[in-house]
This record gives structure tokens, C-alpha cells and sequence, in this order.
């Protein structure tokens, strides 16, 4: 799900299909991960959170898998909706000693197909 | 995110001049964070608060500063605009650790 240059990542899916967004990240230190999704002209929103010491966690027709070893995030999206079409991108934490140390993805765009 | 409100919400400005933008939150959270939004970037962390009066800087602070006089508002100063800080700028909150912030729908600045 990372983009290159100023272009994100795309993925067109049909109402109803099931989406996977995929995610690198860069710091084996991390212990803290959040998908996040941003609608056009609207603040981030958060979708799923999974700390490091579990490797799958799963909410309403979201379902977030972490794999440590090669420091990948996926969130599946079950049942595509119109309404689930917007930017997509995940979140890192690294510890910091007065708060948290974000790191944002770029993101990769969802298109739902009606 | 009802509970975060930032202003303005759109500004146009001239390279020069002082710009201040304003995140008020009603969620009582201890921390809270400044982020620039820029195409080919990923949300980058500009300053934070972890408390009245207490802030610290992010991975891009230069030519930014920022204060926090009670626990609602937290302010983002650019002492003297450039085109290079024209970008969408986002306030969140937050409590420490393994806990998600959560955004405001972001101040959209131009500098001419």
C-alpha cells in the first residue's frame, strides 16, 4: 500500500467483493498499528487498531492481519459497500519518551464499483 | 471527529506574513498533535503537546511553533509563511501508548 511518487496505489473492487489493502512498515521497534480511512476534504478516521503482541484482530467487516517477520499490515474489508470507497493508509507507533511517535503510509485509494 | 474543531478551515495567504491556526477539542485528552498532509507523503508529525505548556518537536518543526495554554487549545504558528508550508494541515488527540488519535477535518492553507 505504499505509493511511489505522487500517485497512491489504486484498487477498484466490485460491490460486495472483498478488499485487501496492503501495508509496509519501516521499524521493527514498533509496537502499535492503526488503519486509518480519509474521505475527500475529511480528517483520517480510525478504522482498527492491533498491537505487536497479536497477529490478527478483527472488528465489524474489518479484519486487520499483522506479520511481523516481514513487517506487513493488511486490512480486509468484507462485503464492499460505495461508502467504503476513500483513501486507506496505516499508522506505525513508535514509543518516544514524552508521547507517540506516528508514522503515517501514504495511503492507497479504494474504489467500490456499484 | 466531532469532538475536534480547527480554524480556519480554509486560508489564503501571502508569503511574509504570520499565519496561526487554531485545534480546539472538547475530548479533554492529554495529547495532542500538529501533522502536515502533502501528495507522495504519508502524515508528517510537525509539533506535539503532551500537556499544558508542554511540547516538543516533530520529524518536520523548522519554521513552525506552536503553544498550549489549557488543555482544549492547541495553536500552530508559521512566524513567516513560505510556499513550501502551503499544505493541508491536521490537529489530533490522543492518549499515550497503544491508544489511537483521532483527527480534526483539517485546515486547508495556500501561501501565495
Amino acid at each position: 500500500g505504499e505509493s511511489v511518487g505522487l500517485h497512491l496505489p489504486t484498487l477498484s473492487v466490485q460491490e460486495g467483493d472483498n478488499s485487501i489493502i496492503n501495508c509496509a512498515y519501516s521499524n521493527s521497534a514498533s509496537d502499535y498499528f492503526i488503519w486509518y480511512k480519509q474521505e475527500s476534504g475529511k480528517g483520517p478516521q480510525f478504522i482498527i487498531d492491533i498491537r505487536s503482541n497479536m497477529d490478527k484482530r478483527q472488528g465489524q467487516r474489518v479484519t486487520v492481519l499483522l506479520n511481523k517477520t516481514v513487517k506487513h499490515l493488511s486490512l480486509q474489508i468484507a462485503a464492499t459497500q460505495p461508502g467504503d470507497s476513500a483513501v486507506y493508509f496505516c499508522a506505525e507507533n513508535m514509543p518516544r519518551g514524552t508521547g507517540n511517535q506516528f508514522y503515517f503510509g501514504t495511503g492507497t485509494s479504494l474504489t467500490v464499483i456499484p | 471527529d466531532a469532538g475536534i474543531t480547527q480554524s480556519p478551515r480554509h486560508k489564503v495567504t501571502e508569503t511574509g506574513t504570520p499565519v496561526t491556526l487554531r485545534c480546539h477539542q472538547t475530548e479533554n485528552h492529554r495529547y495532542m498533535y500538529w501533522y502536515r498532509q502533502d501528495p507522495g507523503h504519508g502524515l508528517r508529525l510537525i509539533h506535539y503537546s503532551y500537556g499544558v505548556k508542554d511540547t516538543d518537536k516533530g520529524e518536520v518543526s523548522d519554521g513552525y511553533s506552536v503553544s498550549r495554554s489549557k488543555t482544549e487549545d492547541f495553536l500552530l504558528t508559521l512566524e513567516s509563511a513560505t510556499s513550501s508550508q502551503t499544505s493541508v494541515y491536521f490537529c489530533a488527540t490522543g492518549g499515550r501508548g497503544n491508544q489511537p488519535q483521532h483527527f480534526g477535518d483539517g485546515t486547508r492553507l495556500s501561501i501565495l
